[in-house]
């Protein structure tokens, strides 16, 4: 089954809203990063987050790793049609050191 | 410095034929990932393999399903006898270190089975 939950599924928003994406792991992870796949396109690495409580910034996205390692979001603000895609998280589980994706959260940005 | 290269890019098999799909990881990278991707939903994990071994093959289907990373050569994930659920988008990503570290993803192939 899924180890990593991911959360929404789909968004759709109009140009220029926020958007954020939530992933859960049940379990403590060692890591999470994050990926961006474009329309007929593979999966791009984002960025990755290590420590418990970490925020990075790219531009208009901000990531956050949680306090306790077992969740994190990316939030997307003042979206752009070139937003469009689906954004994976990848979670990393301590005792096994497995690296599994969430199932993806489609984004649709309307002009 | 070339990515990560898969072919062919699409594939179309009869059902009950084998499919053959090739990843040739990044320059320098030793450790390679299978993953399939239906329409519209998320990258599956199948296999993890590193240079003559496979390391995690808990996402591989029992049957039909193998994969290898030969000393020499792509890593190749061969399906056998397909049916038309095998259709999907196919990715391999490569990485210098094993998990948990970052994986770059080839263009991936695209397997339809008639």
């Amino acid at each position: 089954g899924q180890q990593v939950m991911q959360i929404p599924q789909y968004q759709h928003v109009q140009e220029g809203e926020d958007f954020t994406t939530y992933c859960n792991s049940s379990t403590t992870l060692s890591n999470i990063q994050w990926y961006k796949q474009r329309p007929g396109g593979h999966p791009v690495f984002l960025i990755q987050l290590v420590k418990s409580g970490e925020v990075k910034k790219q531009k208009r996205l901000t990531f956050q790793f949680g306090e306790a390692k077992k969740n994190s979001s990316l939030h997307i603000t003042a979206t752009q049609t070139t937003d469009v895609g689906t954004y994976f998280c990848a979670g990393t589980r301590v005792y096994n050191n497995d690296m599994r994706f969430g199932a993806g959260t489609r984004l649709t940005v309307k002009p | 410095n070339a990515g990560v290269m898969q072919n062919p890019r699409h594939l179309v098999r009869r059902r009950g034929q084998e499919a053959r799909l090739r990843c040739s990881p990044m320059k320098g990278h030793s450790h390679v990932y299978w993953y399939r991707q239906l329409p519209e939903e998320g990258l599956k994990f199948m296999v993890y393999l590193q240079k003559e071994n496979i390391i995690d093959e808990s996402g591989m289907p029992k049957e039909r399903f193998s994969a290898e990373f030969p000393k020499e050569g792509p890593s190749i994930l061969r399906i056998q006898q397909v049916v038309r659920g095998d259709s999907a988008a196919y990715f391999c990503a490569s990485s210098q270190l094993g998990p948990p570290y970052e994986q770059y993803f080839g263009p991936g192939t695209r397997l339809t089975v008639t």
